[in-house]
């Protein structure tokens, strides 16, 4: 079974430039989480889908960041435009069944350094 | 979310046990006790969850506090690969429905050849 993929490894971009950043979560998984750590910081939630539908994204820091999910398999996460401050480690993690009892896998993460 | 307590780091000798502490003081009835691991310049890895009973699988074994208030993570052999950033992570029904993993500092274990 492939773990959750992401792409790509590492981003370099220029402050006001687009990135989209993508997971694909482990077949099969409903669930699909992103994180971030921004430098110096502890791993936050930015938000969660359930198939296609984002069940929350109270973590979202403004609405320079959306997140699609698109026909419930792999989600993008674009950042428009980007500010220095986004540069950070990016994760998603997937989760199969629905309670807290369940693991969530992670992917390695995608580092996005804006400049 | 339930606040959590652990070391800033540890250290261990390879092939020596080790035993990482949690507090979770404030965990509500429900939530499930989590650990997760995160090695150098990796994502987070699950180790091992709990609620009530001490539970082993092949990684470790989490010894979890009559009272909840606490909990211990048990590497029984630690070895090089074993060095990582530390997560104790209440999850439950008290969080919402995203069960979503609040990560706190963790615990830098540190293993020594």
């Amino acid at each position: 079974e492939a773990g959750v993929t992401q792409f790509p490894s590492h981003s370099v971009i220029e402050k006001g430039q687009t990135v989209t950043l993508r997971c694909d979560p482990i077949s099969g998984h409903d669930n699909l989480y992103w994180y971030r750590r921004v430098m110096g910081k502890e791993i936050k939630f930015l938000l969660h889908f359930v198939k296609e539908s984002k069940q929350d994204e109270s973590g979202m820091p403004n609405n320079r960041f959306l997140a699609e999910r698109t026909g419930g398999t792999y989600s993008t996460l674009k950042v428009q435009p980007a500010e220095l401050e986004d540069s950070g480690v990016y994760f998603c993690a997937s989760r199969r069944l629905d309670g807290p009892f369940y693991e969530q896998y992670f992917g390695p993460g995608t580092r996005l350094t804006v400049t | 979310d339930a606040k959590t307590t652990q070391p800033n780091s540890m250290e261990s000798n390879e092939e020596e046990p080790v035993h990482l502490p949690c507090n979770h003081s404030t965990i509500s009835g429900t939530d499930y006790i989590h650990w997760y691991r995160q090695l150098p310049s990796q994502g987070p890895e699950y180790v091992i969850h709990g609620l009530t009973s001490n539970v082993n699988n092949r990684m470790a074994s989490l010894a979890i506090a009559e009272d909840r208030k606490s909990s211990t993570l048990i590497l029984h052999r630690a070895t090089l690969r074993d060095a990582a950033v530390y997560y104790c992570i209440p999850v439950g029904f008290s969080g919402g429905s995203n069960y979503k993993l609040t990560f706190g500092k963790g615990t830098l274990l540190t293993v020594n050849p």
